[in-house]
């Protein structure tokens, strides 16, 4: 019964491929997001979308492209892998708008190495 | 834009004994929230508490509580009897107050890494 899940869990791929990381929650929210956690540890928001909808898109290159195919998923495409982008990748859901519950919950989060 | 601030990247304290780690944030915003989240070896980031910027009073979990000072834009967490599963990368995060897409998201800290001895 995992709240937010994550496919893959490790990632291993050669510079120039494309990949995709998937996310899945249970919890009911409206609301996904995709974090990056780079060598040092620090986090930043990448991308958020609310039912759907993206509502945050912040200076990433366009060769990161998320989906959400519906408000349980949101997927992260990869194209043309650089060495810059090996970072662990966190999905986390919240569900907006209502007093009590606007944690994010976290997945377990994706290691991608890139070679 | 929100900025915040953890000035320790790393810190020691010995067993049962109690320990603060320190965060401090710039905003404009008057309402907000602030978190502090653990990421233990495993990397799962878990939230260990939460507090509402218009609340006056400290939220407190168990072992965990803070000093959350507005004006002073200061949010510390303590850690009383701190034990050896307390070893962990803790994150200050602030959150907007939620009436516009781009104010859910979190804003981390850089982190502190804490470490728990014998």
């Amino acid at each position: 019964d995992t709240a937010v899940s994550q496919t893959p869990k490790y990632l291993v791929t050669q510079m120039g491929n494309d990949k995709s990381i998937k996310c899945e929650q249970n919890l009911g929210h409206d609301t996904m997001y995709w974090y990056k956690q780079d060598s040092k540890k620090f986090l930043k928001i990448m991308f958020s979308y609310n039912n759907k909808e993206l509502i945050i898109n912040e200076t990433v290159p366009n060769r990161f492209s998320p989906k959400s195919p519906d408000k349980a998923h949101l997927n992260l495409h990869i194209n043309s892998l650089e060495l810059g982008d090996s970072a662990v990748y966190f999905c986390a859901s919240s569900s907006r708008g209502q007093v009590q519950n606007y944690e994010q919950y976290f997945g377990p989060g994706t290691r991608l190495t890139v070679t | 834009a929100q900025t915040v601030t953890q000035s320790q990247p790393e810190m020691s304290v010995q067993e049962a004994e109690t320990v603060t780690l320190s965060c401090t944030y710039d905003t404009s915003e008057n309402n907000y929230y602030l978190f502090w989240y653990k990421q233990p070896p495993s990397r799962q980031m878990i939230l260990v508490i939460r507090q509402e910027a218009y609340k006056q009073q400290n939220a407190t979990e168990n072992r965990f509580s803070v000093n959350f000072q507005k004006a002073a834009k200061s949010f510390s967490l303590k850690i009383s009897d701190s034990q050896l599963g307390d070893t962990a990368m803790y994150f200050c995060a602030f959150m907007g107050p939620d009436d516009t897409g781009t104010a859910s998201k979190l804003t981390f800290g850089t982190g502190t890494r804490l470490q728990v001895t014998l």
